[in-house]
């Protein structure tokens, strides 16, 4: 398989605040996606960004392929950004479709 | 909508009882893939649907799990016997193309079904 490690496990903000997650994968992906996970349980999808950088509203994102890294940037953090948020990745030349997760970073944003 | 959609959204049964979990995809996606989240595992892969082909079913845990795709639309998860391991959040997601097209695609999940073996 492909090992996918999240950092930081937990974040606790004030609202306001800016982060940045960080994904490293350990072989090459043609997928990569991130994915809010809210308090119900459903996965959000929020990129997908096998390379290159993305925006959307206060959040973006950047896939650094060649070194094997994603990050997540949250901007001017808000109380329903709390959650965790997954990477995940599918391995390139892979003809089977599985995404492999990380184990997810939780985020607390404080009013 | 126009989401992902599964059936039932919690189930509660005794352990050595069979389950049936039901996954609708979005609308013409070839792609459908089954995943849990179980609090030690983590999001672990089950099994992938790529159109009428054979299905890839390297990460089911056991031979009591089995799953079908009928009419290349909708897909039940089966476990048969259910244990106490097996309580987990079952989760369904598809894609338009899968690996098809060479690469891989957008997956969009579902609510998932919450279940509990007591």
């Amino acid at each position: 398989g492909i090992q996918v490690e999240q950092s930081p496990p937990d974040l606790i903000l004030q609202e306001g605040a800016n982060s940045t997650l960080r994904c490293n994968f350990s072989d090459s992906v043609n997928n990569l996606q991130w994915f809010h996970q809210n308090p119900w349980g459903q996965l959000i999808n929020l990129f997908y960004i096998p390379s290159g950088t993305k925006q959307n509203g206060r959040l973006s994102a950047t896939t650094v392929a060649t070194e094997r890294y994603s990050l997540l940037y949250i901007s001017s953090s808000q109380t329903t950004d709390s959650g965790v948020y997954f990477c995940a990745v599918c391995r390139r030349g892979s003809t089977l479709g599985r995404l492999y997760f990380g184990r997810g970073t939780q985020l607390t944003v404080w009013p | 909508g126009a989401g992902v959609s599964q059936s039932p959204s919690n189930k509660v049964t005794e352990k050595g009882k069979d389950v049936e979990l039901r996954c609708d995809p979005i609308s013409g996606h070839t792609a459908l893939y089954w995943y849990r989240q179980s609090l030690g595992q983590g999001l672990e892969f089950l099994i992938y649907f790529q159109g009428n082909s054979a299905p890839d079913k390297s990460g089911l845990p056991s031979d009591r799990f089995s799953a079908e795709r009928t009419g290349g639309s909708v897909s039940t998860l089966t476990i048969q016997r259910t244990q106490q391991e097996d309580s987990a959040v079952y989760l369904c997601a598809s894609s338009l193309v899968g690996t098809s097209g060479g690469g891989s695609d957008t997956q969009y999940f579902g609510p998932g079904t919450r279940l509990t073996v007591l």
